[in-house]
């Protein structure tokens, strides 16, 4: 079946560190990619998403490109602050069908 | 983004006890509501789709009679273990989707309720 897999956390950083969030995904047919945000004390929120091939998706600073080539959806942040701090969930849904989502990666900057 | 509720969100039962765990749209009309499962350092799992008014769908290896879902408003879903046991200790997280064309068909998540069984 289709599956997500995440770099293993907990990473952490200093602050205006270089972010890299490794993910890569196996599923058949051409997936929609998704970047989801938990920051302490509150539910998952969408961070950012790509619906096909060589889409990049971006918001807050976090950029993730779509490579289809090589399965892959690295979320990335030049400048990391104290607030980045959260566990960050790679997900991929195919359709109408249900999310399927990365073990997730906690990240802790460090001021 | 749209705002879903959770509560409690922490709960301690003794072993045989039944718990109650609900799940409110706070801001907007959940058609479709999702149940989730986390374990530490593991992925969210779902474990059931339900949409208003009409019987909860399990994913295969959920017992249906140990996880009760009820949707029975567009702003209310509850998921109740009975009878828990300590290996129903986790986290568990619902999430709702409104209306196609509302919103989209983002999924918009609670904060998660701990549940621990002594």
């Amino acid at each position: 079946g289709d599956s997500v897999t995440q770099m293993e956390g907990p990473v952490t950083l200093s602050e205006e560190a270089f972010l890299t969030i490794n993910c890569t995904y196996t599923a058949t047919g051409y997936p929609s990619l998704f970047w989801y945000v938990q920051y302490p004390g509150e539910g998952l929120q969408l961070l950012l998403k790509a619906t096909k091939a060589d889409d990049k998706g971006s918001n807050k600073g976090f950029e993730a490109t779509y490579r289809k080539e090589t399965t892959s959806f690295h979320l990335e942040k030049g400048s990391v602050q104290v607030s980045d701090s959260a566990v960050y969930f790679c997900a991929l849904k195919k359709g109408a069908q249900k999310l399927v989502f990365g073990q997730g990666t906690r990240l802790t900057i460090n001021p | 983004g749209a705002v879903v509720s959770q509560h409690p969100s922490w709960v301690i039962c003794k072993s045989g006890t039944s718990v109650k765990i609900e799940c409110r749209s706070l801001d907007f009309q959940a058609t479709t509501m999702f149940w989730y499962r986390q374990f530490p350092k593991q992925s969210l799992m779902l474990m059931a789709t339900s949409n208003e008014g009409s019987k909860a769908t399990y994913e295969q290896g959920v017992e249906k009679d140990k996880f009760l879902i009820n949707h029975a408003s567009l702003t209310l879903s509850t998921l109740t273990v009975t009878s828990a046991h300590p290996e129903d200790s986790s986290f568990y997280i619902c999430s709702g989707t409104g209306a196609m064309g509302f919103l989209g068909s983002e999924q918009f998540f609670g904060p998660g309720t701990r549940l621990t069984v002594l």
